[in-house]
C-alpha cells in the first residue's frame, strides 16, 4: 500500500485485557511515531523509533505501555491490564528521515475503546 | 515545556469570507511550526510547515517569533476547507527529539 496502514481500524477490549495495536510504516521510511489521541483532544506523542532503535518513550503514560519495531518496519503497540482511560485514538506516523524537512505521514489510526 | 495553543475549539465563517485560524506557541529554541488538517472520514495529513514559506490551497502561515504565533491564514473561505485543523511544533525537547507537540484543534466550519 501507499500509506501508512494501521490495524485494527476498532479495538474494545475489557478492562485488565491486553491489548496489541499494529503499524505498518510506508517502506523506506525510518522514521516511525505513536500518539495518543484523547476524545476532543490533539494527538499526543508516545515514543520514536529511528529503524530498530527506540530513541524516545518518554511520552508513554505508564509502564503498562509497551512499544517495539524489531525489524525496523511494522510495529507494536502494546498496552497491559488496559484501563477506561487508556480509551483514544492511537495514531501512527512514518517519515522518511528523522530530521530536517520531512513530512510525517499518518495512519488512520486505531479507536480503543476499555469498557 | 514545549506547547501549543489553539484558543478556538469551533470557527464557524461564510463561504467566501476571510479565515484565521489562530495558533500560538512556547518554546525556549529554535522551533519548526506545521499546520496539519483531517478533513471527515480521512486521515491527518499536513497542510503547510513554516519553513517553506509556501501557499497550499489558499493558505498561508506566517511565523512571528516576537509574538511566537503561527496563523493560518485564508483570504476567500471555500466549503472544502470546512476541517479539523491542528497547528503543531518540532523542537528539540520534550515530545521526543523529532516528535511532533500539536494543539488541541480549531474545528473550522465553512456555511455556505
Amino acid at each position: 500500500g501507499a500509506g501508512v496502514s494501521q490495524s485494527p481500524r476498532y479495538k474494545v477490549a475489557k478492562r485488565g485485557q491486553d491489548v496489541a495495536l499494529r503499524c505498518d510504516p510506508i517502506s523506506g521510511h525510518v522514521s516511525l511515531f505513536w500518539y495518543q489521541q484523547a476524545l476532543g483532544q490533539g494527538p499526543e506523542f508516545l515514543t520514536y523509533f529511528q529503524n530498530e532503535a527506540q530513541l524516545d518513550k518518554s511520552g508513554l503514560p505508564s509502564d503498562r505501555f509497551f512499544a517495539e519495531r524489531p525489524e525496523g518496519s511494522v510495529s507494536t503497540l502494546k498496552i497491559q491490564r488496559t484501563q477506561q482511560e487508556d480509551s483514544a485514538v492511537y495514531l501512527c506516523a512514518s517519515s522518511q528521515t528523522s530530521r530536517g524537512n520531512t513530512e510525517a505521514f499518518f495512519g488512520q489510526g486505531t479507536r480503543l475503546t476499555v469498557v | 515545556a514545549q506547547r501549543v495553543t489553539q484558543p478556538e475549539k469551533l470557527l464557524s465563517v461564510f463561504k467566501g469570507a476571510p479565515v484565521e485560524l489562530k495558533c500560538n506557541y512556547s518554546y525556549s529554541g529554535s522551533p519548526e511550526l506545521f499546520w496539519y488538517v483531517q478533513y471527515s472520514r480521512q486521515r491527518l495529513q499536513l497542510l503547510l510547515r513554516h519553513i517553506s514559506r509556501e501557499s497550499i490551497k489558499g493558505f498561508t502561515a506566517d511565523l512571528n517569533k516576537g509574538e511566537t504565533s503561527f496563523h493560518l491564514k485564508k483570504p476567500f473561505a471555500q466549503e472544502e476547507d470546512s476541517a479539523m485543523y491542528y497547528c503543531a511544533l518540532r523542537g528539540s525537547s520534550g515530545g521526543g527529539a523529532d516528535g511532533l507537540t500539536f494543539g488541541k484543534g480549531t474545528h473550522l466550519i465553512i456555511q455556505p
